[in-house]
């Protein structure tokens, strides 16, 4: 079976202030992780997956097999970064399994 | 290139009542999927299609959901009768086909917004 966990439900941070967001996951296989965001009446949008290792809006994330996390980090957090964040999982069904969701507030 | 798009956006039915979702995925991709997210809960798979076929329909909740895919173009999902559970966000995604790792991608639409009374 395949799970996430996102342990925060909420997460409140001051603008410039780093920000990292957890996420664990259990997989029998090599999975795909990804982060998806919505932000405030916007769809669903991927914001990276773990395979590019790319930073997309100052965010990073890596995979940590042995720890089997793939939490996501920015080290100074702004504004418009206020969103709802999802941990996902792949398998080799390529069906995602979602964590719970992260809500993340940046205050002035 | 247009994004993954669904109808209705939001759609307030009474209990008893039929309800059908439209989402159309982005042209050329086969991988069409159906997410839901109750009131409070994960988003949860319901089914995945690659082109017109049923690849895995493992989370379909019972049998009063059903979803289509003639052509292997858009899909519907149509629940009959809608009970008070159903309420929720309906979300569609669509990839395209492959081996590659860029065939995990799923791409969302919107989400249908289902209200049951």
């Amino acid at each position: 079976a395949q799970r996430v966990t996102q342990p925060e439900k909420l997460l409140s941070v001051f603008k410039g202030a780093p920000v990292e967001l957890k996420c664990n996951y259990s997989y029998s296989g090599s999975p795909e992780l990804f982060w998806y965001v919505q932000y405030s009446r916007q769809r669903l949008q991927l914001l990276l997956r773990h395979i590019s290792r790319e930073s997309i809006k100052g965010f990073t994330a890596d995979l940590n097999k042995g720890e089997t996390s793939f939490h996501l980090k920015k080290p100074f957090a702004q504004e418009e970064d206020s969103a709802m964040y999802y941990c996902a999982l792949s398998g080799n069904d390529y069906k995602l399994s979602f964590g719970a969701g992260t809500t993340v507030t940046v205050r002035a | 290139e247009a994004g993954v798009t669904q109808f209705p956006s939001h759609s307030v039915i009474e209990k008893g009542q039929t309800v059908t979702l439209r989402c159309d995925p982005i042209s050329g991709h086969d991988n069409l999927y159906w997410y839901r997210r109750v009131m409070g809960k994960e988003i949860k798979f319901l089914l995945h299609f690659v082109k017109e076929s049923k690849q895995d329909e493992s989370g379909m909740p019972n049998n009063r959901f059903l979803a289509e895919r003639t052509g292997g173009t858009y899909s519907t999902l149509k629940v009959q009768p809608a009970e008070l559970e159903d309420s929720g966000v309906y979300f569609c995604a669509s990839s395209f086909r492959g081996e590659t790792s860029g065939a995990r991608t799923q791409y969302f639409g919107p989400g249908t917004r289902l209200t049951v009374l």
